[in-house]
């Protein structure tokens, strides 16, 4: 069964704003990650947020966690019609479980 | 650096038939898994393997067999190919088995089961 659930599930910018993805997870977790994938293409690695971090940055990425509330929320500033993917949150405990996915277009 | 490679890209079969999903790695990987990517449910794991000669079930393991023989080597096998298998399957790999680890995915087998 999933575990993350991602919020929205598809969501439509123009290029230069912000978009924010939010992941709510059930259980509790030894860190969380965030995938992107481009159409038709693998899953590429994006950030990991252990549970015991709230924040985190990596270029125009900024994740938090909230483990009170089993939330997390990947934000990415300035985009670009380049990051038009999916993203995906993905929990791990004894394993790792991914979500549905947010669909993000950015319209140049 | 080749990464994770996943054979065939594409692959049509009937029901009944039999195959083999290729996934090797070139970064002497410890951890290597299958995940299967249907519309709407993200990706669920099928079976891992936390090094050569270990393997285990994941979440929907029915239907699949895996084995590991080398590091670098992780085929998943469709015994008798049902219309439910009909998914795009990823193989994913990572460092070791610490789960502070990223995973590195291949770019996917997609599989129609007729």
């Amino acid at each position: 069964s999933q575990q993350g659930e991602e919020d929205p599930q598809a969501l439509s910018i123009q290029e230069g704003e912000n978009a924010t993805m939010n992941c709510s997870y059930k259980t509790s977790i030894n860190n969380l990650q965030w995938y992107r994938q481009n159409s038709g293409r693998g899953l590429v690695h994006l950030i990991l947020i252990r549970s015991n971090e709230r924040e985190k940055h990596s270029g125009r990425l900024r994740v938090t966690l909230d483990t009170s509330k089993k939330s997390s929320s990947l934000l990415i500033t300035a985009s670009r019609a380049a990051d038009t993917a999916s993203y995906f949150c993905a929990t791990v405990n004894n394993d790792m479980r991914f979500g549905a996915g947010t669909r993000l277009t950015v319209k140049p | 650096n080749a990464g994770v490679t996943q054979t065939p890209k594409f692959q049509v079969l009937k029901t009944g038939q039999s195959m083999t999903l290729q996934c090797a790695q070139d970064m002497n990987h410890e951890y290597m898994s299958w995940y299967r990517q249907d519309p709407g449910m993200g990706l669920r794991l099928i079976h891992y393997s936390v090094g050569a000669g270990i393997t285990d079930q994941g979440e929907v393991p029915n239907g699949y067999n895996v084995s590991r023989s080398t590091t670098e080597d992780f085929p998943l096998r469709l015994l008798s190919a049902a219309p439910s298998q009909t998914s795009v399957y990823f193989c994913a790999s990572s460092y070791s088995t610490n789960s502070n680890q990223p995973q590195h995915f291949g770019d996917g087998t997609r599989l129609s089961i007729l």
